[in-house]
C-alpha cells in the first residue's frame, strides 16, 4: 500500500507570496490533517478534513487554509507569506474513526527568502 | 487534551531495553495514550496506543499505570535505527464531529549507541 505523499518536497519562496501545498492520502482514508514544524514551536496542529469537511482547526492566521477533493487529496495554501512561516509542513492521513493511528507523509520544506 | 511531561533526552545501548516515561497526571478517562517517534527530518511514525491496559505490537509495549498518571514506553532490543525523538500524546477519541487533533509536546531525543 502507497504511503502517503506530499508534493513538492522543497519550495523556495519569497515574502509576499503565496504557495499551495498538496498531499495525497493513504488509499481509503478519509481524514487528512496538516502540521507545521519548525525549531522554536516544534510540530503544532494546523487543520483537518473529513470527507471535505475542516472539522478541527488551530491557531493560526487567516493566511492558512485548506480544501479537502471527493478523491481525500488535500491542499493547503497559505497566501501573503512571512520570514516566520519557513517549517517543514507535514501532512497525515488516518481512516478518521475512533481510534485510528495517523500516518505522515515526508513533509514539504518550506523556506521563505 | 492532557499536557504530557518527558525528559528531553536519554542514552541507550545498542541491544539494551530502552525504556521512555511519559507523566500525564491530569489525563481525563476518555483519553488514550498514544506514541510516535521521528527520526530526524522525516514525518513522525505512529509506535502504539493504549487507554487501560498494558499494549504489545511488533514495534514495542506501553506499560500504563494503574492511575493511569504515567505510562512507560519499552523498545525490547534497541538498535541504532531507533535514534529519534519520540513523543508522549493524550487525546481524547475522536467523536462525531469530532477530529484527529495531535498536540505535540517537545518530546524525548533517545540516542542509541555502540
Amino acid at each position: 500500500k502507497a504511503g502517503v505523499t506530499q508534493t513538492p518536497r522543497y519550495l523556495i519562496k519569497t515574502r509576499g507570496q503565496q504557495v499551495t501545498l498538496s498531499c495525497s492520502p493513504i488509499s481509503g482514508h478519509r481524514s487528512v490533517s496538516w502540521y507545521q514544524q519548525t525549531p522554536g514551536q516544534g510540530l503544532q496542529f494546523l487543520f483537518e478534513y473529513f470527507s471535505e469537511t475542516q472539522r478541527n482547526k488551530g491557531n493560526f492566521p487567516g493566511r492558512f487554509s485548506g480544501r479537502q477533493f471527493s478523491n481525500s487529496r488535500s491542499e493547503m495554501n497559505v497566501s501573503t507569506l512571512e520570514l516566520g512561516d519557513s517549517a517543514l509542513y507535514l501532512c497525515a492521513s488516518s481512516l478518521g474513526s475512533r481510534e485510528s493511528e495517523q500516518f505522515f507523509g515526508p513533509g514539504t520544506r518550506l523556506t521563505v527568502l | 487534551d492532557a499536557k504530557t511531561t518527558q525528559p528531553p533526552s536519554m542514552d541507550c545501548a545498542e541491544g539494551r531495553a530502552a525504556n521512555l516515561p511519559c507523566n500525564h497526571s491530569t489525563i481525563s478517562g476518555n483519553e488514550y495514550v498514544y506514541w510516535y517517534r521521528q527520526i530526524h527530518s522525516q514525518g513522525p511514525q505512529y509506535i502504539i496506543h493504549g487507554l487501560k491496559n498494558n499494549e504489545t505490537n511488533e514495534m514495542a509495549s506501553l506499560i500504563i499505570t494503574e492511575d493511569r498518571k504515567s505510562s512507560t514506553l519499552i523498545l525490547p532490543h534497541a538498535t541504532l535505527r531507533d535514534t529519534a525523538v519520540y513523543y508522549c500524546i493524550v487525546r481524547a477519541p475522536p467523536v462525531a464531529g469530532g477530529g484527529n487533533k495531535l498536540t505535540f509536546g517537545t518530546g524525548t531525543q533517545l540516542k542509541v549507541e555502540l
